[in-house]
This record gives C-alpha cells, structure tokens and sequence, in this order.
C-alpha cells in the first residue's frame, strides 16, 4: 500500500518569512495529493490540492509543487503569518474514474509562525 | 450547506462498553470515510463506505469494529469493548458521488473518544 513521510516534523519561522514542508509517497499509481491544516481541536481543512497531471498550483500564499519523478511533493507558504500556525498534513490518493479512495496521510508538521 | 455533522463531539466509555459514533455526510455526498488520530499523530484510515455497501475496510481492526451506511439515516462507526488503546479522535470525511470522484474529502469536526 501507500507510504507518505512527511518533513520536518516541527517547524518555527518568523513572521513573514517563508515555510516549506515536504512529502514523499511511495506508490507511483497515486494521482491526487490534498494538503490539510489542522488547528487545535478542531477538523482537518483542505488548503490546496494538486493532481498528478499539474507540476505546480498556486492559490494566494500557498503553493504546492510536485515532481512525479522523485515522488515527492512541497508545500510553500510565503508572508507567513501568526493564523497560519497549525498542523499541515499532506496526503496522496489513487483516484479514477467511478472510484475515490482513500487518503494516505503524512504524520503532519507543526508550523509555529513567532510575531 | 452545511458541512459534515458528526456526533458526539465527546464521548467518554469505561473499558468493556460499547461506543458509537455517527456521522452524517455534506447534502450531495455518497461517500464515507472514517479515519482515526491518536494523539500528535496523522490520521489513519480505517473504512470507506457507500450507502449500504462497504467498499474498504482495510484500516479497520478485524474484532470489535464495524461500521455501517445504511439507505437512511447517518453512517454509525461501532467500537465495542472498548479498550484504553481505542481513545482517540475519530474523524468521518465525504465526498460526492463517483461520478465526481476528483473531488476532494471534507471532514467533519471529529469526535473525541476518552476510555476510563
């Protein structure tokens, strides 16, 4: 099945700086990966997803890159700021047509963003 | 359009009872998936179902849990027995019909089960 590492496990920068975490996965058929913020208590959100047949997505501050290649894919968020601290976690799924399957999770990074 | 409701938010259990946990997917949506979380951990997936079928339950432990998604009404994860090792945030997410299989998984806002 899927395996998903994900990188670093905690992570501090300053406000405004830039954050950076990255996921490899294991099974080349996985075509969809979904990134999550978690904040305390409370439900996973879905910030930007990417499928396999894009390189790169972009949606405001956040940013996420994939190289099918190497398997692994990059979470960028720029001008961080102090409501972007949370736990990110990445995702991979085998998506096709009349099928949805899972989500193989990564164990998720801290993101602490200090004012 | 309200989102994913799962029920309880909390639900606490001593060692030996039974615990079920609901969860009634987006309006629209006719898959079901339930994840678990230890603490400080990621989620881990555990059954995925349609209405009155399960389609994956690769991630559920073989004894003492089930789950279900009948034609009516909310699908209900049963933990029974439980166990000290079964505290944990239970997570159920849905997404649309397989017609629309690249849409993505929402989540509902867990529930938090404490073992005594």
């Amino acid at each position: 099945g899927e395996n998903v590492e994900q990188h670093p496990s905690t992570l501090s920068v300053q406000e405004g700086d830039s954050a950076v975490i990255k996921c490899t996965y294991s099974d080349s058929a996985s075509n969809y990966f979904p990134w999550y913020k978690q904040e305390l208590g409370k439900r996973p959100q879905l910030i930007i997803d990417i499928r396999s047949n894009v390189g790169e997505k972009k949606d405001q501050r956040i940013a996420v890159t994939l190289n099918k290649t190497a398997k692994h894919f990059s979470l960028h968020i720029t001008e961080t700021q102090p409501e972007d601290s949370a736990v990110y976690f990445c995702a991979a799924s085998l998506r096709s047509s009349g099928s949805a399957r899972q989500l193989t999770f990564g164990s998720g990074t801290q993101l602490t963003v200090l004012p | 359009n309200a989102g994913v409701m799962q029920n309880p938010r909390h639900l606490v259990r001593r060692r030996g009872q039974e615990a079920r946990l609901r969860c009634s997917p987006m309006k629209g949506h006719s898959h079901v998936y339930w994840y678990r979380q230890l603490p400080e951990e990621g989620l881990k997936f555990m059954v995925y179902l349609q209405k009155e079928n399960i389609i994956d339950e690769s991630g559920m432990p073989k004894e003492r849990f089930s789950a279900e998604f009948p034609k009516e009404g909310p699908s209900i994860l049963r933990i029974q027995q439980v166990v000290r090792g079964d505290s944990a945030a239970y997570f159920c997410a849905s997404s649309p019909f397989e017609s629309h299989s690249n849409q993505p998984q929402h989540f509902g806002d867990g529930t938090r089960l404490s073992i005594l």
